[in-house]
């Protein structure tokens, strides 16, 4: 079984300062992960995934996101918020074994940008 | 690409209604998925389809919910008798399947349903 945790629903930065969103699987074997945003009234929109190529992926907005395997981590990352980039924003985990289609979502985490 | 289309945007009715919430996937994706946000419970998937055909609908929470996939082009999501427990915003998602879920899902900007 798949599943991801994030820990902290609520962050708060300061705009210009880091962005550090966690995000921690659970799974068998190494699966696929994506992150996602949310705007208000809005679907999610996908940042960035990973596949299993290069451990660190470069998403849409300045964000990045890197594969611990050691750690069970991908977390979000930015080095300067801006007042934009406050949103809901999910961690999802899918299974590469093509035993389905089927993606684990995280609860989300709400980020606040402080000016 | 003109995204997954989903109608209505808002939809307000009265328990005990039929409740039809529709969805048009982006085209050549294969594998189509109904969502349910809500504050308490946040996502939550209900079903999804792979080439039209149900494949996990342990989602649903209720007889009262019924999903159709006719075509690949499009889906509905259905709720007879609508409860005022049902209000949330119902997101339609699709993707391109192949197997391996390297695919990541697009979502479309939801229905928001209010059962009063």
């Amino acid at each position: 079984a798949q599943s991801v945790t994030q820990l902290g629903s609520h962050v708060s930065v300061s705009e210009g300062a880091l962005v550090l969103l966690r995000c921690n699987y659970s799974s068998s074997v190494p699966p696929y992960l994506f992150w996602y945003v949310q705007y208000p009234n809005q679907g999610l929109q996908l940042l960035l995934k990973y596949t299993s190529a290069a451990t660190l992926v470069k998403g849409i907005n300045g964000f990045e996101a890197e594969f611990k395997k050691s750690e069970t981590s991908f977390h979000l990352t930015k080095p300067s918020a801006h007042m934009s980039d406050a949103a809901e924003y999910f961690c999802a985990v899918s299974d590469p074994r093509g035993t389905g289609n089927q993606f684990y979502f995280g609860t989300g985490t709400s980020l606040t940008v402080i000016p | 690409d003109a995204g997954v289309i989903q109608s209505p945007r808002h939809e307000v009715t009265e328990m005990g209604q039929e409740v039809t919430l529709r969805c048009k996937p982006i085209s050549g994706h294969n594998s189509l998925f109904w969502y349910r946000q809500t504050m308490m419970r946040g996502l939550e998937l209900l079903i999804y389809f792979n080439n039209n055909v149900p494949i996990d609908d342990s989602g649903m929470p209720e007889d009262r919910f019924s999903a159709k996939m006719p075509n690949a082009s499009f889906s509905t999501l259905k709720i007879q008798p609508s409860e005022p427990r049902d209000s949330a915003v119902y997101f339609c998602a699709s993707s391109s399947y192949s197997g391996g879920g390297n695919s990541p899902l697009h979502f479309g900007n939801g229905t928001r349903l209010t059962v009063t």
